[in-house]
């Protein structure tokens, strides 16, 4: 079954709205990273977080990790037809060594 | 340019034969993994390399082997390829502590 699940699927906004999508994980973990790609592309590494309560931002692009180190969420400010694309988190659990990558959240641009 | 090369780009397949996507890194990565990617699913994790000479297997590994003979070639092969291997695949290397590094993707499909 889905590791990481991430919410919601598809969001379609008005250039100018905000957005935000959202990672869960039913286990703590130990780090947590968000991609982006972009259509027709692939998947580029946008950041990683590890502490917990981790808070970093890119330019109108904040990242969050829980403070329980169980959930995470990207939040883009005002966004532009250049964000359209997929986010997708990953997640690397306690005890493991690979990371379970989120089903991702299409994100539509409408001008 | 340090990255990731997938061969082929795209391939048409005929049921039952056999095929070898091609995956070569020039950054030097321990790590190596194959992912398929396909519509609300997300990055499904096939087989992973953490080192040279070793492979291991992820999420969805049957029907596929991969081998790793050093550290700058994975080649993923399909014995005999089927129409549900029908997807987008992705090659991707790790450096310690980093983001995954991905390839440009080989769509095939499988009739």
């Amino acid at each position: 079954g889905q590791q990481v699940m991430q919410i919601p699927q598809y969001q379609h906004v008005q250039e100018g709205e905000d957005f935000t999508t959202y990672c869960n994980s039913s286990t703590t973990l130990s780090n947590i990273q968000w991609y982006k790609q972009r259509p027709g592309g692939h998947p580029v590494f946008l950041i990683q977080l590890v502490k917990s309560g981790e808070v970093k931002k890119q330019k109108r692009l904040t990242f969050q990790f829980g403070e329980a180190k169980k959930n995470s969420s990207l939040h883009i400010t005002a966004t532009q037809t250049t964000d359209v694309g997929t986010y997708f988190c990953a997640g690397l659990k306690n005890t493991g060594n690979q990371f379970y990558f989120g089903t991702g959240t299409s994100l539509t641009v409408i001008p | 340019i340090a990255g990731i090369t997938q061969a082929p780009t795209s391939q048409i397949l005929a049921a039952g034969r056999r095929m070898t996507l091609r995956c070569t890194q020039d950054m030097r990565h321990n790590a190596m993994y194959w992912y398929r990617q396909d519509l609300g699913l997300g990055l499904r994790l096939i087989h992973y390399s953490n080192t040279a000479g070793t492979t291991g297997k992820g999420e969805v590994p049957d029907g596929y082997s991969v081998s790793r003979a050093n550290t700058d070639d994975f080649p993923l092969t399909l014995a005999s390829a089927v129409p549900s291997q029908t997807s987008v695949y992705f090659c991707a290397s790790r450096g310690p502590g980093y983001g995954y590094t991905f390839g440009s993707g080989t769509r095939l499909t499988v009739v």
